[in-house]
């Protein structure tokens, strides 16, 4: 079982540029998530998806645009990067009504 | 969310067992006490669960009083590799989503 795949797993955009982060499933869960996470700080929710076709906003989700393509993936969009989205992101997924999400291994990103 | 209190870091020697205390004051009826564990580069991983008196498994266990306003995390006989950063949830299984907060955790290293 691969779990929750991230790619690419290293980026660096320059300021403007806009990229995708790709993340994908193969547990059969219902919910997704995005996080992001900043040096000596907590995960912080950008957005998540709690079925299928469904989308909502997490805490920070200026900058960003996410597509649940199918209940596999959900990818994350910047489309014009800037310095302050340099962070590590985290994709995770959840069957409904279990404990416990599973993470990927993350996405280090840096805007120059 | 019920917000979750715990301290920033805490040291160790390994063979000890070591204690991490959460406090959850406003935690609602319908909520479960969650401790995910990360270590750098890496995804948090879901490590125990519980709702009331005590639950073990393999990696841990998880004590939490009647009044359920505050739990603890109880690692034994640490090991270097327990080094990482620990974190406490509280999850509601509410609906689709289910979105987790996670604060800044405790950040816990052990020594020889």
């Amino acid at each position: 079982n691969a779990g929750v795949t991230q790619t690419p797993k290293f980026q660096v955009l320059k300021t403007g540029q806009s990229m995708t982060l790709q993340c994908a499933q193969d547990m059969n869960h219902n919910s997704m998530y995005w996080y992001r996470q900043d040096p000596g700080m907590g995960l912080r929710l950008i957005y998540y998806s709690a079925s299928e076709g469904t989308t909502d906003k997490g805490e920070v989700p200026n900058g960003y645009n996410v597509s649940r393509l199918n209940k596999r993936e959900f990818s994350l969009r910047l489309e014009s990067a800037a310095p302050s989205q340099t962070s590590v992101y985290f994709c995770a997924s959840r069957r409904q009504g279990e404990s416990g999400y599973t993470f990927g291994s993350g996405t280090r990103l840096t805007v120059v | 969310l019920a917000k979750t209190t715990q301290p920033i870091s805490m040291d160790s020697y390994e063979g000890q067992e070591v204690n991490i205390t959460c406090s959850h004051n406003n935690i609602a009826t319908n909520d479960y006490i969650t401790w995910y564990q990360q270590f750098p580069s890496q995804g948090p991983r879901f490590i125990i669960q519980g709702y009331k008196t005590k639950v073990t498994n393999e990696v841990a266990s998880l004590f939490i009083p009647a009044d359920r306003k505050s739990s603890t995390l109880s690692l034994p006989r640490v090991s270097l590799s327990d080094t990482a950063v620990y974190y406490c949830l509280v999850d509601g299984f509410t609906g689709g989503g289910n979105k987790l907060t996670f604060g800044t955790g405790t950040q816990l290293k052990v020594e020889l």
